[in-house]
């Protein structure tokens, strides 16, 4: 089983509708949980991170965090065409999420496609 | 320009050659992370250090791999004997590593290396 795993896509959204992004993890201890946006040729860039039970708003982003199904979601709002690209989920497998210095794990990652 | 800067951003090199990446962090970072990604996966730990310190290694790292940071500021990533498996992006990331983190940590634009 795979640490962090996502499905690979890729996810056609048409534009101005929700994107929904998802995520399950397998290390219990995990604390803290991002989401990386990567266009193609490019390096990752944080969009969101979160680290309690339930969501986090950002814009047209929201986190969604359920610890005890080990599972955390990504919902883009009102999806543009510049929204397409490849989406990565992070888990910070540390000892404690606060001021942890241990690696984070990501997931492969999902291709989205906001279709116009 | 105050993010991660990575040089060169592309290397292409002969089978049996040494190579050597360049890192420069965010400057009040403390914590650097290197990464390996290949084209559909998601980026794989390599090393991280913590000022000077390197506190973890991969285990899939192989011996002829090796990092240093040894000023805490910049680090460089050496790849001794390329072999043609060791073609793929090369990320660089940098965290705060303060009271108050949990361990966001953003990217450089990579080194993308290419062994022939």
């Amino acid at each position: 089983q795979k640490e962090v795993e996502q499905n690979s896509g890729p996810l056609s959204v048409p534009e101005g509708a929700i994107a929904s992004l998802n995520c399950t993890y397998s290390d219990r201890g995990s604390q803290s949980f991002f989401w990386y946006r990567q266009y193609s040729g490019k390096s990752p860039e944080l969009i969101m991170f979160i680290y309690s039970n339930g969501d986090k708003e950002d814009g047209r982003f929201t986190a969604q965090l359920n610890k005890a199904s080990q599972y955390v979601s990504l919902l883009i709002r009102d999806s543009q065409p510049s929204d397409s690209a490849t989406y990565l989920c992070a888990v910070n497998s540390g000892l404690t999420g606060y001021s942890s210095a241990s690696k984070i794990i990501f997931g492969s990652g999902t291709r989205l496609s906001i279709r116009p | 320009d105050t993010g991660v800067s990575q040089d060169p951003r592309h290397k292409i090199t002969k089978r049996g050659q040494n190579v050597t990446f360049r890192c420069d962090p965010i400057s009040e970072h403390n914590r650097l992370y290197w990464y390996r990604q290949t084209l559909g996966q998601g980026p794989e730990f390599l090393t991280y250090f913590q000022n000077e310190a390197q506190l973890e290694k991969s285990r899939l790292l192989s011996d002829r791999f090796s990092a240093e940071r040894p000023k805490g500021s910049f680090s460089t990533l050496e790849i001794q004997r390329t072999e043609q498996g060791d073609s793929a992006m090369y990320l660089c990331a940098s965290s705060l590593g303060l009271g108050g983190s949990y361990n966001e940590q953003f990217f450089g634009p990579g080194t993308r290396l290419t062994v022939l």
